[in-house]
């Protein structure tokens, strides 16, 4: 079955620009999606259709898809980033979810 | 405003069943496709089942298939998820979510505040 790879856990200072990658066989063929999920909260989508934003989520939040790989990237990174994100493509019709990433403000 | 509330979740043995649903407001219920997803405890989110706009093209997770069934009625704008043969590793909190588009998934834009089912003896 297709999987998604990230990694467990990104740190990165305020201010900073972090990346959260998602590692899939071709994945840059199909669309991803990023999910934002704050402890002890609903997951929220940030990044669709690789790289747009849905309303509300701020510019500093960026997506893109190449190749085997998808990129969340956050521009200067605030406290309130501090979540845990999942990646999500669609391969034939099945929906799949990277494992996720504990993104760490220090 | 657009909302997603999920109910009917609870402790059960295994083996047994249950039915989740999920009502839906504030958006054209039949022009959308939804999706139930659920997380283990300290977990990552699994996708467990998926349904067109119309009701008419279901998937689901390999983990699930033969014993999750999902379904959409339309009319009554709710989404349910009919869970039997029930096991241990079922339990987690489940989140029904609207997507962006009709059929593929392009995104899952609107999500409930879940229901937590518990398969235990």
């Amino acid at each position: 079955s297709y999987g998604l790879t990230q990694p467990p856990s990104v740190s990165v200072s305020p201010g900073q620009t972090a990346s959260i990658t998602c590692s899939g066989d071709k994945l840059g063929d199909t669309y991803t999606s990023w999910y934002q999920q704050k402890s002890g909260q609903s997951p929220v989508l940030v990044i669709y259709q690789d790289n747009k934003r849905p309303s509300g989520i701020p510019e500093r939040l960026s997506g893109s898809n190449f190749g085997n790989t998808a990129t969340l990237t956050i521009s200067g990174t605030q406290a309130m980033d501090e979540a845990d994100y999942y990646c999500q493509a669609w391969d034939s019709s099945l929906v799949v979810f990277g494992g996720g990433t504990k993104l760490t403000v220090l | 405003q657009v909302q997603l509330v999920e109910s009917g979740g609870g402790v059960v043995q295994p083996g047994r069943s249950l039915r989740l649903s999920c009502a839906a407001s504030g958006f054209i219920f039949n022009s959308y496709a939804m999706h139930w997803v659920r997380q283990a405890p300290a977990k990552g989110l699994e996708w467990v089942a998926s349904v067109s706009d119309a009701g008419t093209d279901k998937y689901s997770a390999d983990s699930v298939r033969g014993r999750f069934t999902i379904s959409k009625d339309n009319s009554r704008n709710t989404l349910y998820l009919q869970m039997n043969s029930l096991r241990p590793e079922d339990t987690a909190m489940y989140y029904c979510a609207k997507d962006l588009g009709s059929h593929e998934t392009y995104g899952m834009d609107v999500w409930g505040q879940g229901t937590t089912v518990t398969v235990s003896s």
